[in-house]
């Protein structure tokens, strides 16, 4: 089974709207961290945000914020006031285990959602 | 901090040949990772490190080899290239073991093997 889901291959958003990238996990583990990172076309990978499975709050950077609705298992990215230069691939990623298990260090990402300002 | 740096960003092998990706961090980072992305997809974890001299095998470990000597280096070896190991590896590095501490990558290294 897919650990990462990001059910939306591609998203083209109008400048200054708001836009919300899907991301579901599967893990049985109680302790878990999701990150989002960004892929600009020139290839490399930067961290946006980080939620933790025992945080009260949902996490906010700036303008990232995460819709994390555990229950459902669900850690959507949130980008308000989109901005062309948010134009990118944007994965999500799962880190399981708890802080004392040696080797769960490993990111799972998801396939990615490619995500396009227009202007 | 120069963070996470990668070397070389592009190479063309040939089948069989053999090549060394090489990857350092000035950020005395303990953990340390081999990544490979393949065309639209995310990225699956080849070999990671917990401190020098300690390597494990991730997800897809299949023909390569890695070795840690220092804190700062960790190098990905490929013994005989093939087609199928075409693809942009990224290397990466935490500072410790913690659920929340996120990795930072390089800026990759794409291969294409012919």
């Amino acid at each position: 089974a897919q650990k990462i889901t990001q059910t939306q291959p591609g998203m083209f958003v109008q400048e200054k709207e708001a836009v919300t990238l899907d991301c579901t996990y599967d893990t049985s583990d109680p302790s878990y961290g999701l990150f989002w990172y960004k892929q600009p076309s020139s290839g490399e990978m930067i961290f946006l945000i980080y939620q933790g499975s025992y945080d009260q709050q949902n996490a906010t950077e700036g303008r990232y914020s995460l819709n994390f609705q555990k229950a459902r298992k669900s850690a959507n990215l949130v980008i308000s006031a989109s901005q062309l230069g948010d134009s990118a691939m944007y994965f999500c990623a799962m880190r399981e285990g708890r802080r004392s298990n040696f080797g769960n260090e490993k990111l799972t990402f998801g396939t990615g959602t490619r995500l396009t300002i227009i202007p | 901090n120069a963070g996470v740096t990668q070397t070389p960003k592009f190479r063309i092998l040939k089948i069989g040949q053999s090549m060394t990706l090489q990857c350092a961090q000035d950020m005395n980072h303990n953990y340390m990772y081999w990544y490979r992305q393949d065309p639209g997809m995310g990225l699956k974890l080849i070999y990671y490190s917990v401190g020098a001299g300690i390597t494990d095998k991730g997800e897809v470990p299949n023909g390569y080899n890695v070795s840690r000597s220092t804190t700062e280096d960790f190098p990905l070896r490929l013994e005989l290239a093939a087609p199928s190991q075409t693809s942009v590896y990224f290397c990466a590095s935490s500072y410790r073991l913690a659920p929340q501490e996120t990795q930072y990558f390089g800026p990759g290294t794409r291969l294409l093997v012919l």
